[in-house]
């Protein structure tokens, strides 16, 4: 069955690069994009990144100059990095997959569990 | 950026209907969708493209609305839907509704 796992340090210093791979299993990442999502403690969703399944990327805009999306397809896996890390950035970290409507819109099908990450000296 | 706007928090008795909205900044067709989410859980994909529902997912759950305003409706509500639910749109860069909370009497 479709499954995605996040992985990654759970502190991280201020000023700091953060780097999360996310581990998928149950299909191919040339077929399914993967995006990453981001929740701060009792707060909403916000949208980080995304690679498509041809290898192509997008960035939140607000975010993109301290992103960076990358996959192995030959580990099932997808890394995110970000730089410069403040305080604001400590949240839960998702990865889910991509999945595409006609017309363009897309949705995010299946999710990882997350995982916490907290930006603190 | 596209901003949803949610209601936050509703109260209903189970067995009752409940009526969830979410209000786009600008059109984004039938480009919108919906997520559950429990606490310490990830979110759950509900309804699709403003009305296809999840597979699944249980017929309770339906949304509707094209444009601007959207609706997921629940009907009967049952005490595990106590939850926050999430619209989201991917028109332009994806953005997500600060999400509604609902909560049983």
């Amino acid at each position: 069955q479709v499954q995605l796992k996040e992985s990654g340090p759970g502190l991280v210093q201020p000023s700091r690069t953060l780097s999360l791979t996310c581990t998928v299993s149950g299909f191919s990442l040339t077929s399914y994009g993967v995006s990453w999502v981001r929740q701060p403690p009792g707060k909403g969703l916000e949208w980080i990144a995304a690679i498509w399944s041809g290898g192509s990327t997008d960035y939140n805009s607000a975010l993109k100059s301290r992103l960076s999306i990358s996959r192995d397809t030959s580990k099932s896996q997808v890394l995110l990095k970000m730089n410069s890390l403040q305080t604001e950035d400590t949240a839960m970290y998702f990865c889910a997959r991509l999945k595409g409507l006609i017309g363009g819109s897309y949705y995010f099908d299946y999710w990882g569990q997350g995982v916490m990450v907290t930006v603190s000296s | 950026d596209t901003v949803l706007t949610q209601s936050p928090a509703l109260a209903v008795s189970p067995g009752e209907r409940v009526t969830i909205s979410c209000r786009a900044s600008e059109s984004v067709s039938t480009g919108m969708h919906w997520y559950q989410q429990k606490p310490g859980q990830q979110p759950k994909l509900l309804i699709y493209g403003a009305s296809n529902l999840e597979s699944g997912v249980p017929a309770r759950f339906s949304g509707s609305g094209s444009g601007t305003d959207f609706t997921l409706t629940i009907d009967p509500v049952e005490a595990d839907d106590t939850a926050t639910y999430f619209c989201q749109q991917s028109w332009n860069d994806p953005t997500f509704g600060a999400g509604t909370k609902l909560e049983l009497k």
